[in-house]
């Protein structure tokens, strides 16, 4: 079955780590994307990537970094510099970025320890 | 701006009880508009795309419409398993390819 696979579920992080999230698809999509979710709010755009070796960043890119190094892949660092990672994170893909309904993963949710 | 108001917050129905859900949106020129169903602790699962005043889509107790301000995701006698968050979404030409998500609507159908 095609989807999109994050890792790990649950990751906790100390003070002054970097830590990476995990996102594989195999839906051959151009587009991949990572949100972040707090209770109450809608999706936000952390950074976006329309094709391999490109990315861009959206709404709330400081204190995060992602790569694009092959088209299956899209990890995310969550850096030291992001003062308040505590959320629940989401990684989506689509066909394209034009009017295409973005297929997400099942998420990781990170802590501080 | 464009922006995505979903009401209400949270709407606890009986077993058969329909009802709907509002979504309100502003974009200067639609591309889009999606409709997600999120279950606790896992990612948005598509539903529905509509594109332009008048659509509407259909699948098992629910149906989706669309006006030139708002959408409405109708939920005809639910059960307890359609218990979910139902997430609204909306991309406009302005945006570029920014799709804008409302916080959803948090649903209880209670058997």
């Amino acid at each position: 079955d095609g989807g999109i696979t994050q890792s790990p579920k649950y990751l906790f992080r100390k003070e002054g780590q970097n830590v990476t999230l995990s996102c594989e698809q195999n839906l051959n999509h151009d587009a991949m994307y990572w949100y972040r979710q707090d209770p109450g709010q809608g999706l936000r755009l952390i950074y976006y990537s329309q094709i391999v070796n490109d990315f861009q960043k959206g709404d709330i890119a400081e204190g995060y970094s992602v790569s694009r190094e092959k088209k299956e892949s899209f990890p995310l660092t969550v850096t030291s510099a992001q003062k308040n990672p505590t959320a629940f994170y989401l990684c989506a893909s689509s066909i394209d970025t034009i009017n295409q309904p973005q297929h997400f993963g099942d998420g990781t949710r990170l802590s501080i320890l | 701006e464009d922006q995505v108001t979903q009401s209400p917050e949270a709407l606890r129905l009986q077993e058969g009880e329909s009802s709907s859900l509002n979504c309100s949106y502003t974009v200067s020129g639609l591309r889009g508009l999606f409709w997600y169903r999120q279950d606790p602790g896992k990612g948005p699962e598509f539903l529905f795309t509509l594109y332009s005043a008048g659509e509407e889509k259909e699948k098992e107790r629910l149906k989706a419409t669309l006006t030139k301000k708002e959408s409405f995701l109708h939920i005809t006698a639910p059960k307890p398993e359609d218990s979910a968050t139902y997430l609204c979404a909306v991309q406009g030409y302005t945006g570029g390819f920014k799709t804008i998500f409302g916080a959803g609507t948090r649903l209880f159908v209670k058997a």
